[in-house]
């Protein structure tokens, strides 16, 4: 079954990028989208965007600015930068496979999480 | 964005007992709602798909239902490890947006 797996620096320092990995495991990053989600305190779950195999993304607006996501195909691997990060940006980020059916999308499986936390 | 409500924030329950939670949509989203159950610590886990599928290997105790904005879900008998936070996600329109959540308790 397919697994993922967030890796990436724990401590970030305000203004500067944070940047993520997750590597999949146990199956194809092709003909899925992928996402990345993430959890604070203060704000609950907040879907940050999600990029299909073949390279097409859709980002939170409230985001859209500062965040990329990537594919690297040959190494099964969705990368997560976000730029001018502030102690806001402080959660756990997961990153999840969306399936669909008929147009519904939904998030599964998730990633374990990692925590990020923005402080200098 | 659609705002997503669930209700209640929080409930305290004994083992066996029937428990719902609801959730509303800010406008309609027809069937595009998907439940999670969150345990502490750990990442969220889908249950129900499409308002009323039941993701394969989740126990047939759980439930969901709704259309349009009013989505259920339901625990139909609760067993101990059904205690944790519950959340409500549309994907009818991006941004996706989840409710604050539902925390289950044991009374």
């Amino acid at each position: 079954q397919v697994q993922l797996q967030e890796s990436g620096p724990g401590l970030v320092k305000p203004s500067e990028t944070l940047s993520l990995t997750c590597t999949v495991s146990g199956g194809s990053i092709s003909s899925y989208y992928w996402t990345w989600i993430r959890q604070s305190p203060g704000k609950g779950l907040e879907w940050i965007g999600y990029m299909y195999h073949s390279g097409s993304t859709n980002y939170n607006p409230s985001l859209k600015n500062r965040v990329t996501i990537s594919i690297d195909t040959s190494r099964n691997q969705i990368s997560l930068k976000l730029n001018s990060v502030t102690a806001a940006d402080t959660a756990v980020y997961y990153c999840a496979r969306m399936e669909w059916e008929s147009l519904k999308y939904w998030v599964d499986p998730w990633g374990q999480g990692t925590l990020v936390t923005v402080s200098s | 964005d659609i705002q997503m409500t669930q209700s209640p924030s929080s409930l305290s329950a004994s083992i066996g007992d029937r428990v719902t939670i609801t959730c509303r949509a800010s406008q309609s989203i027809r069937n595009y709602l998907n439940w999670y159950q969150q345990k502490l610590g750990k990442a969220p886990k889908l249950l129900i798909y499409a308002a009323s599928s039941l993701q394969s290997g989740v126990p047939s105790r759980f439930s969901g239902s709704g259309s349009g904005t009013d989505f259920t879900l339901t625990i139909s008998s609760l067993q101990p490890e059904d205690f944790a936070t519950y959340y409500c996600q549309q994907s009818f329109s991006t941004p996706l947006t989840f409710g604050q959540g539902t925390k289950l308790e044991i009374k």
